[in-house]
């Protein structure tokens, strides 16, 4: 089946340290994302990537690295300079510029930090 | 930027119909979507206006005014499965793409 397939589900990790979110769709989609979620909060948006090597930051982009070598794949980084991690993370891809827009979202990945 | 208000909460008894709005502020506007999340899951799309007016499906409606910066969902015949988050988003084309900006959302409690 389609989707987007976000690993891991749930992450711990000691301060100072980086991790990297994985996630990957197999929609053909262009355009992937990468949103923060903190409870009671909406979702705000940390980098996203229209084309393969090419992507802009959003408006909480700071602590936070991306790269996309391939259309499939866009992994997320949060390093150590990210003052406040812990939060639920939501990728999502769309078409580009035709249809609705609509996001696709993956299950999303819980990052907590001890 | 982009700037979205929603009430946080809404209550409603089951099989009557709710209206949950969203004002937005922005410096670029294509189209205003709506998303419905439960509790620990993902964001799904349930509509999407780029004109004014009403669009309708099923038992949702989402209604666009782009001169009062206004948008609304409207859910009839309440079900107990409805309550969950709902969040406006403002979708506008950057480069060769959308980009959406969330609002804070509406958690909708749903009661016999």
């Amino acid at each position: 089946d389609g989707g987007i397939t976000q690993s891991p589900k749930y992450l711990f990790r000691k301060e100072g340290q980086n991790v990297t979110l994985s996630c990957e769709q197999n929609l053909n989609h262009d355009a992937m994302y990468w949103y923060r979620q903190d409870p009671g909060q909406g979702l705000r948006l940390i980098y996203y990537s229209q084309i393969v090597n090419d992507f802009q930051k959003g408006d909480i982009a700071e602590g936070y690295s991306v790269s996309r070598e391939k259309k499939e794949s866009f992994p997320l980084t949060v390093t150590s300079a990210q003052k406040n991690p812990t939060a639920f993370y939501l990728c999502a891809s769309s078409m580009t510029r035709r249809g609705t827009g609509e996001l696709f979202f993956g299950e999303g990945s819980r990052l907590t930090v001890l | 930027g982009q700037s979205l208000e929603q009430p946080s909460e809404v209550t409603a008894v089951e099989g009557a119909i709710v209206q949950m709005n969203c004002t937005y502020q922005t410096s670029g506007f294509y189209g205003l979507s709506w998303y419905q999340q439960h509790d620990g899951g993902a964001p799904t799309f349930l509509s999407y206006n780029a004109l004014d007016g009403l669009e309708e499906t099923g038992r949702f409606s989402s209604f666009l005014s782009r001169s009062d910066s206004y948008g609304y969902l409207l859910l009839q015949e309440l079900q107990m499965k409805d309550s969950a988050s709902y969040f406006c988003a403002v979708r506008e084309l950057t480069g060769g793409g959308n980009k959406l900006t969330f609002g804070t959302g509406t958690q909708l409690k749903v009661e016999l």
